[in-house]
């Protein structure tokens, strides 16, 4: 695709339900990464993937957070047992090499646990 | 954790007029980078910056960086109202290459 696809573009879950949030990286894009945003917040690093390899997860926030990129391409993040401070947007982001220069952002999955 | 920090917080200004915005963090870096984020979208890649370079231009986009002062800024020239953004500048903390550390953010209106 031309872009970053990230979906649901909004998700919506009852405190103790597991969430699947799905990321399309750009085609040919090594490196993909996970970043949780608050509002009015910067984006703070979850985790980073080089291919399928899981070279960096010193940002999730708790082992109820998982990610994965089996194939290298396609990456799901996970949340076990969502608590209401999940509540986030969730963005993924590609760049073509090996390090985190000039990424490319999905529109991101906005996360309401209620 | 947030790295750095962008001043101001908000800047509201007038269509033609330039646009400053500061960045200051916390540790060593290779490169700075910023970034442009609409309201609700996913942020774009604006310019990025070495830690060996001073000043960059790109379009209407003008950056410096002052490594032992440890501050970017980024200037808008002659805005427009589709500028209407938040920009955050991002550092790869400490020469990690792995994770851009992004800052608080300034939030930009432009009005015609």
């Amino acid at each position: 695709g031309a872009g970053v696809s990230q979906s649901p573009r909004y998700k919506v879950a009852k405190r103790g339900q597991d969430v699947a949030l799905r990321c399309d990286p750009i085609s040919g894009h090594v490196s993909l990464f996970w970043y949780q945003q608050a509002l009015g917040q910067g984006p703070e690093f979850l985790t980073y993937f080089q291919n399928e390899a899981q070279l960096d997860k010193s940002g999730l926030p708790s082992d109820r957070f998982f990610a994965e990129r089996p194939e290298g391409s396609v990456s799901t993040l996970k949340i076990q047992r969502t608590q209401q401070e999940d509540s986030a947007v969730y963005l993924c982001a590609s760049s073509l090499g090996t390090g985190a220069e000039k990424l490319f952002f999905g529109s991101g999955t906005q996360l309401s646990v209620l | 954790s947030q790295q750095g920090e962008e001043d101001p917080q908000a800047l509201s200004i007038q269509e033609g007029e330039n646009a400053t915005m500061n960045c200051s963090y916390k540790t060593s870096i290779n490169n700075l980078q910023w970034y442009r984020q609409n309201s609700g979208r996913g942020l774009v890649h604006l310019i990025l910056i070495r830690s060996n370079e001073r000043e960059k231009h790109s379009g209407r986009l003008r950056v410096t960086l002052d490594t032992s002062k440890k501050s970017s800024s980024l200037l808008i020239t002659a805005s427009r109202a589709a500028d209407t953004a938040s920009y955050f500048c991002a550092t790869d903390a400490n020469g990690t290459a792995s994770k851009l550390t992004f800052g608080t953010g300034t939030r930009l209106q432009v009005t015609l």
